[in-house]
């Protein structure tokens, strides 16, 4: 059974610029959800996507946007990069049913805005 | 959903039992407690969940208050790969779809394991 997967894993932009990071769900599931995590925080919610569409939003502004795609991959695209974006991101992905709420992150993908 | 307070840091000598403890005085009937840690460098990673009655699996255990207000992580024998951030979070059950993926994460406790 295959993990979450995150790429790119480190990434260096500039402000003003905009980035795209990937995820990939473990198998079978069909849910996934991004968040930021930010040095010495806890990760904090960005979004949630099921079955392509976006259906839970944290308190991100919308130049944080997303795609879900048919195999329940993902995408998480920031546009206008400013230096408080730079941060780790996690994906993290779910079965969908059931309401115990386990996910099951990957490793996240580290972006630095210079 | 409810907050929870855990202390910043705790420290624990190798193969020693470890009680990470979590307050939650503001549970509703409805919340699960889970725990998810993190290892340096990594995503979080699920440890375990309760409702009401104590849990047990492969990497902890999970004890519950009787009135819920609080609970414990218990690791029975500390090794070095378990120095890691653990966070206690609560999840209602009755969440809609579109917070299925929402943990509200704290700070958490920041575990040093000492040889």
């Amino acid at each position: 059974e295959t993990g979450v997967t995150q790429s790119p894993t480190h990434l260096i932009k500039t402000r003003g610029q905009q980035v795209t990071l990937r995820c990939s769900s473990q198998s079978g599931h069909n849910t996934v959800s991004w968040y930021q995590q930010a040095l010495g925080q806890g990760p904090q919610f960005i979004f949630q996507y099921y079955r392509e569409e976006e259906n839970g939003r944290g308190n991100f502004p919308p130049r944080f946007s997303g795609l879900q795609f048919p195999n329940y991959s993902s995408e998480l695209n920031v546009n206008a990069l400013e230096l408080d974006d730079s941060a780790l991101y996690l994906c993290a992905s779910s079965p969908g049913t059931g309401s115990t709420g386990e996910l099951f992150f990957g490793e996240g993908s580290r972006l630095t805005v210079l | 959903d409810a907050k929870t307070t855990q202390p910043n840091s705790m420290e624990s000598n190798e193969e020693e039992p470890v009680h990470l403890p979590c307050n939650h005085s503001t549970i509703s009937g409805t919340d699960y407690i889970h725990w998810y840690r993190q290892l340096p460098s990594q995503g979080p990673e699920y440890v375990i969940h309760g409702l009401t009655s104590n849990v047990n699996n492969r990497m902890a255990s999970l004890a519950i208050a009787e009135d819920r207000k609080s609970s414990t992580l218990i690791l029975h024998r500390a090794t070095l790969r378990d120095a890691a951030v653990y966070y206690c979070i609560l999840r209602d059950w009755r969440a809609p779809g579109g917070s299925q993926g929402n943990l509200i994460f704290g700070k958490g406790t920041k575990l040093s394991v000492k040889p």
